[in-house]
């Protein structure tokens, strides 16, 4: 098993350009999640898929957008980059009930110039 | 609002113990947990607390007071390795049913030096 993986591991995007990161889990979880890390920071929540064709914001969902794919992929979007979105993203995912790990893929730095 | 606080920073030494402290301040509780972070890689889960108590994982135990607010990471036997940030992270009771969601803090970097 892979795991919870990213991809891309590293962006560079100009102010306005968008992205998408992508995330996908191969163990059958029913919940993901996207976080954000700032430098000195803990993991803030920008959105959630409890369960496939679910989505809901976190605490810092401006300025992004999310799809959950399918049960395996749930994908960021930036619409138009802002430096201020400088951070590493993390996609996570867990089983759900009875569950209380949260799995997390490496990370994708990403910096806004 | 919600919060979790934590110190930012504690030093110790090899084989030694040393205990990360938690608070926390949220709107619903459902179990607290900890995870470990090495220099900015994936963060892994270590331990939860859904009642009050101790929990033994090896050498890291840890422990909830729900009445209290409060929880501890106690690490013993310090190795080199242990060095790595770590966060303790609430479960917001709210769509608990739907999966729920945790609410971090912001981390401990734990430095073991030799």
């Amino acid at each position: 098993n892979a795991g919870v993986t990213q991809t891309p591991k590293f962006q560079v995007l100009k102010t306005g350009q968008s992205m998408t990161l992508q995330c996908a889990q191969d163990m059958n979880h029913n919940s993901m999640y996207w976080y954000r890390q700032d430098p000195g920071m803990g993991l803030r929540l920008i959105y959630y898929s409890a369960s496939e064709g679910t989505t809901d914001k976190g605490e810092v969902p401006n300025g992004y957008n999310v799809s959950r794919l399918n049960k395996r992929e749930f994908s960021l979007r930036l619409e138009s980059a802002a430096p201020s979105q400088t951070s590493v993203y993390f996609c996570a995912s867990r089983e759900a009930l009875g569950s209380y790990e949260q799995y997390f893929g490496p990370g994708t730095r990403l910096t806004v110039t | 609002g919600q919060s979790l606080e934590q110190p930012s920073e504690v030093t110790a030494v090899e084989g030694a113990i040393v205990q990360i402290n938690c608070t926390y301040q949220t709107s619903g509780f459902y179990g607290l947990s900890w995870y470990q972070q090495h220099d900015g890689g994936a963060p892994t889960f270590l331990s939860y607390n859904g009642l009050d108590g101790l929990e033994e994982t090896g050498r890291f135990s840890s422990f909830l007071s729900r009445s209290d607010s409060y929880g501890y990471l106690l690490l013993q036997e310090l190795q080199m390795k242990d060095s790595a940030s770590y966060f303790c992270a609430v479960r917001d009771v709210v769509g608990y049913n739907q999966g729920g969601k945790l609410i971090f803090g912001q981390g401990t970097e734990l430095s073991v030096k030799p």
